[in-house]
């Protein structure tokens, strides 16, 4: 099956600067790489995704690039502010029609010190 | 605004009980999954379905069966609960016709003495 496996566990930056976790997936068949933000006693939430057939994405300050060739895809946090302060978590998706199989890799939590 | 509900937040179980843990979506969504949460481990797949009726064994199915006999409600048993399976409990929905997104529930944490 799909292993994911996501560096580092834990990340600590200043406020202002960026934060990058990086992630590894060992299924060429994955095709959907999402990203999710945990808060502190929250629910998982989406913050942003890429599809197999797209080499990066931006979002405001988030954006994320995937490199199919060596299987691995990562997350940038520009600019960082407090309130990024969270748990995320990387996940590989193996999508076919309406079968949809999600292996998240193991979360980074991340603290921006103001 | 998509929601995913969990029959409790927190709950306490005895070694040996039949434990039943139940998700409800309100998005007619396909897809619906059950992941536990453990330090250091992330989440990880328990079983998953993407139909009425119809379940998949995810990476950790050991210990845990469950139930899709709606739509809308998916229900993880642990049959005669064990230490090993204290844990928080996330049910999640998607419907890949129209995105892949997760929607989660808040969680249910669990506790077996």
């Amino acid at each position: 099956g799909e292993n994911v496996e996501q560096h580092p566990s834990t990340l600590s930056v200043q406020e202002g600067d960026s934060a990058v976790i990086k992630c590894t997936y060992s299924d060429s068949a994955s095709n959907y790489f999402p990203w999710y933000k945990q808060e502190l006693g929250k629910r998982p939430q989406l913050i942003i995704d890429i599809r197999s057939n797209v080499g990066e994405k931006k979002d405001q300050r988030i954006a994320v690039t995937l490199n199919k060739t060596a299987k691995h895809f990562s997350l940038h946090i520009t600019e960082t502010q407090p309130e990024d302060s969270a748990v995320y978590f990387c996940a590989a998706s193996i999508r076919s029609g309406g079968y949809q199989k999600v292996t998240f890799g193991t979360g980074t939590k991340l603290q921006v010190i103001p | 605004d998509v929601k995913v509900t969990q029959s409790s937040r927190y709950l306490v179980k005895r070694t040996g009980e039949k434990v039943f843990l139940e998700c409800v979506q309100d998005m007619d969504h396909e897809n619906m999954f059950w992941y536990r949460q453990d330090p250091g481990l992330g989440l990880r797949l328990i079983y998953f379905s993407y139909d009425v009726k119809m379940k998949e064994k995810g990476d950790i199915p050991e210990g845990y069966s469950v139930s899709r006999e709606k739509k809308e409600r998916f229900s993880l048993i642990l049959e005669s609960a064990s230490t090993n399976q204290t844990s928080m409990y996330l049910c999640a929905s998607s419907s890949p016709a129209l995105t892949d997104t997760q929607y989660f529930g808040p969680g249910t944490r669990l506790t077996v003495l």
